[in-house]
Parts: C-alpha cells; structure tokens; sequence
C-alpha cells in the first residue's frame, strides 16, 4: 500500500514568516508534487520533481520553492508567508511513466492559515 | 491551456439509483485518465484509472473513455448515501496530471 505523509494536519503562521512543508513517500516513486487547493479553483500544481534534486515549476510557483534531497521527501517552502497563501496544500506521488502518467497519490493534507 | 471540463453539481440521487458523472478533455494526446473521490476535509483518493476507450468496471464503479469525443465517464451503481463527495476527473500530461475543479454528488435516502 501506498503511503504518502505530510507533516502537520493543520498548521497556523504569522505574515512574513518562513514555512516548511514537509512530504514522505515510502513506495519509491520517482516523481513528487505539490498542490494547493481552494473552494472553486480546484487543484492547482505549485511544483513537481521527477528525481532528486530535480524540480520543475507548476501552474502557480510564485512565492513558493521546493527542495528534494532524497527521493522519498520533498519540501514546500514558503520564502515568506502572505494571507493570500491560505489553503490545503497536498502532496502527491506516482511512478514515472514513459509514454503516460501512472496514478497519483495524495498525502493527507495540509490546512495552512496564515494571519 | 490543457483544459479538463466538469459540471460542478450538486447531482443528486436517491438511494440505489445509477449515478452518471462526465468528463471533457481538450488535449487529444492525452493517454490516462484517472477518477478521484474526494470527501469533505479530505484529500483526494483514487477509485479507477482507465487508458483504452470502452469500459472498464471495478465493483460498482464503471469508468468508460471516448478517446474520439474526448469524453470521459464514472457510473456508479447502487448509490450509497457513503458515495456522496466530490468526484475530480483528472488527464495526464506526460507526467503530470490536470485535475477538473470536480463535481459534487449527493446520495439521498
């Protein structure tokens, strides 16, 4: 079974503050993303990484970095926390396809209120 | 820009009824599509993948594609009140994976 972990649930930060998002896969999956969902918008891609120390930008990379030293763990980091950086982040992982996408696999989540 | 189309909903359907959720894709290289189920507070899960047009069925889950109309579809038989979430299509873009903003399905009893 697969099985992705984030590492808080919910988390609260003040403005400006720098915020670390942490995600571990233990299926060896070579590829990893991360997410940010809101009411309406649906899932967004902020960056995913095809190996280690890879990293490629997503839809909204803005204000966002990521960091994959190790396969199983990739990293969220927000440079500096804004309100408007309020949401669920959710991460995910899939093997690497060839001439396709394999099936992704969320982690359960992280509600991220910034104030 | 790759687009993945979904009537948000809500559907609503009693108790035992076949429920119908449908999916359009713009990009015709697409190769995987996947069906998500989504609970409130949750994150998403995965319920079934399908590649080859036709059908596929897993339990009371059917996933049928249309590669030529770009079209793809869940059923679900026998709703349960336990199936009502949001269910997100999603379509590959080489590695990647674009998500539909998902539609809400209410089972009532």
């Amino acid at each position: 079974d697969v099985k992705v972990t984030q590492s808080s649930r919910y988390l609260v930060k003040r403005t400006g503050e720098k915020v670390f998002l942490e995600c571990v896969q233990d299926m060896d999956h070579e590829n990893m993303f991360w997410y940010r969902q809101d009411p309406g918008l649906g899932l967004r891609l902020i960056y995913f990484s095809y190996d280690v120390k890879m990293k490629e930008k997503g839809d909204i990379p803005e204000g966002y970095s990521v960091s994959r030293e190790k396969k199983e763990r990739f990293s969220l980091i927000l440079e500096s926390a804004s309100t408007n950086q309020t949401s669920m982040y959710l991460c995910a992982s899939s093997r690497k396809g060839l001439a396709f996408s394999y099936e992704q696999y969320f982690g359960p989540g992280t509600r991220l209120t910034v104030t | 820009q790759k687009e993945v189309e979904q009537n948000s909903g809500p559907l609503s359907v009693p108790e035992g009824a076949i429920a119908s959720l449908n999916c359009t894709y713009s990009d015709r290289g697409s190769q995987s599509f996947f069906w998500y189920r989504q609970y409130s507070g949750k994150s998403p899960e995965l319920i079934m993948f399908i590649y080859s047009n036709g059908d596929k069925e897993d339990g009371r889950f059917t996933a049928q594609l249309n590669k030529a109309s770009q079209y793809v579809s869940l059923l679900i038989r026998d709703s349960q009140p336990s199936d009502s979430a949001t269910y997100l299509c999603a379509v590959s873009d080489t590695d990647k994976l674009i998500f539909g903003t998902g539609t809400r399905l209410q089972v009532f009893p």
